[in-house]
């Protein structure tokens, strides 16, 4: 069973398109955040959420706008893409108490390359 | 100066050595230290979480932390090429929501 599983996988896509990265998990847990990975492999916090409420939301240009539709769902909508789009973007989510609520559980990626 | 320091490496070292990956911090507001570990092509895994100062073993992996120093470790006795990986630190503390503090990564590699 898949805890946090986004979809796609892999997107490919022009320079000015618009496009959306879809995240799930199955763990109950209250919080989400998308994160941006790039080639150096840092990871940067984007947005977190909590119970469909927007908590973190670091600096990242108005382009990027998350959408949590319910506290298992956290998607990720960018418009006009541009190629520094282009890098891993990771979902996680954390529980509500003791280590669940301190640590995070992360999704496979989306691997986003703008042409 | 970022708030956690990692040195990025990449780190290699033959199959059976003990390695040692370490961070630094700055902010001694810090109670929640954590490594991860990041295949490649894959998304950062808990490998070991600790609240506070002290030592933490779980099979081969050993996490301390040095809240005196400001400094965290992970140690990996027996090292096996399936250890090749990219290693984070991350912490948190209560007061900013748990949110994590990442370090850059380091880049080990095991050689048979």
């Amino acid at each position: 069973d898949t805890a946090v599983s986004q979809t796609p996988k892999y997107l490919v896509t022009q320079m000015g398109n618009d496009k959306s990265i879809k995240c799930e998990q199955n763990l109950g847990h209250d919080t989400m955040y998308w994160y941006k990975q790039d080639s150096k492999k840092f990871l940067k916090i984007m947005f977190s959420y909590n119970n469909k409420e927007l908590i973190i939301n670091e600096t990242v240009p108005n382009r990027f706008s998350p959408k949590s539709p319910d506290k298992a769902h956290l998607n990720l909508h960018i418009n006009s893409l541009e190629l520094g789009d282009s890098a891993v973007y990771f979902c996680a989510s954390s529980g509500i108490a003791g280590r669940e609520r301190e640590t995070q559980y992360f999704g496979p990626g989306t691997r986003l390359l703008v042409l | 100066q970022k708030e956690v320091e990692q040195d990025p490496g990449p780190l290699s070292v033959p199959e059976g050595a003990i390695v040692s990956l370490n961070c630094t911090y700055s902010n001694s507001a810090f109670q929640y230290f954590m490594w991860y570990r990041q295949y490649s092509r894959k998304g950062p895994e808990l490998l070991m979480y600790t609240y506070s100062s002290g030592n933490k073993e779980d099979g081969r992996f050993t996490a301390q932390v040095d809240k005196s120093s400001k400094y965290i470790s992970l140690f990996i006795r027996d090292s096996q090429p399936s250890d090749s990986a990219t290693y984070l630190c991350a912490m948190s503390r209560m007061d900013s929501n748990y949110q994590l503090i990442w370090g850059a990564g380091t880049k080990l590699i095991i050689k048979p």
